[in-house]
């Protein structure tokens, strides 16, 4: 079955700098990669995602990069601020597992001011 | 419109004992997924109902068990629980199978 892999584990940034969260996927029918943000005591919340037919795509500070032949997918948060502080997860599927997501094991992210 | 809504929020149970969870999806929403959270493992999918039917199944013991009805909410069922089975249980909702998954706030499940 699928597994991701998620580095780093931790990442701590100064304010104003960017971060760069890698994950890596093992099941090449994989076609969707959500990355999810979870603040604490809170619920994962979807920040962006992409598909297998798109290399790249962005929203505000926020990008996430595909490479398939690789097999590997990257979250990049750029001019970060002390709000983006939080879990980051990365999650992989299939067309045929539909929500069925295998997540990657988190990031904690800490941006300092 | 309401979200997710999982009761009930916390749960304390005895060992051997069986738990039951429930999860509402948003309105509409046909699609329901399961998962664990833990400190250790992250976020382990358990499995995934569509129009009632389970899809998909994670790697967990037979203990665990769900479904779904009619209306498209769902519940999970562990039975003979053991310590290890206290976690953040997290149902997810999505209009189809291949759409965005939006989370309730959970149930914590602490089994003592």
């Amino acid at each position: 079955g699928e597994n991701v892999e998620q580095h780093p584990s931790t990442l701590s940034v100064q304010e104003g700098d960017s971060a760069v969260i890698k994950c890596t996927y093992s099941d090449s029918a994989s076609n969707y990669f959500p990355w999810y943000k979870q603040e604490l005591g809170k619920r994962p919340q979807l920040i962006i995602d992409i598909r297998s037919n798109v290399g790249e795509k962005k929203d505000q500070r926020i990008a996430v990069t595909l490479n398939k032949t690789a097999k590997h997918f990257s979250l990049h948060i750029t001019e970060t601020q002390p709000e983006d502080s939080a879990v980051y997860f990365c999650a992989a599927s299939t067309e045929q597992a539909g929500t069925a997501l295998i997540f990657g094991k988190g990031t904690t992210l800490s941006v300092s001011s | 419109k309401a979200g997710v809504t999982q009761t009930p929020r916390y749960l304390i149970k005895t060992r051997g004992q069986q738990v039951t969870l429930s999860c509402s999806p948003i309105s509409g929403h046909r699609s329901v997924s399961w998962y664990q959270q833990t400190p250790g493992q992250g976020l382990q999918f358990l499995f995934e109902y569509f129009s009632e039917t389970q899809r998909n199944k994670g790697n967990f013991p037979g203990r665990f068990s769900g479904r779904q009805f009619s209306n498209s909410r769902s519940e999970m069922n562990v039975s003979t629980l053991e310590l290890g089975d206290s976690a953040l249980y997290l149902c997810a909702s999505s209009i189809t199978t291949d759409t965005e998954a939006f989370f309730g706030q959970g149930t914590r499940l602490t089994v003592v």
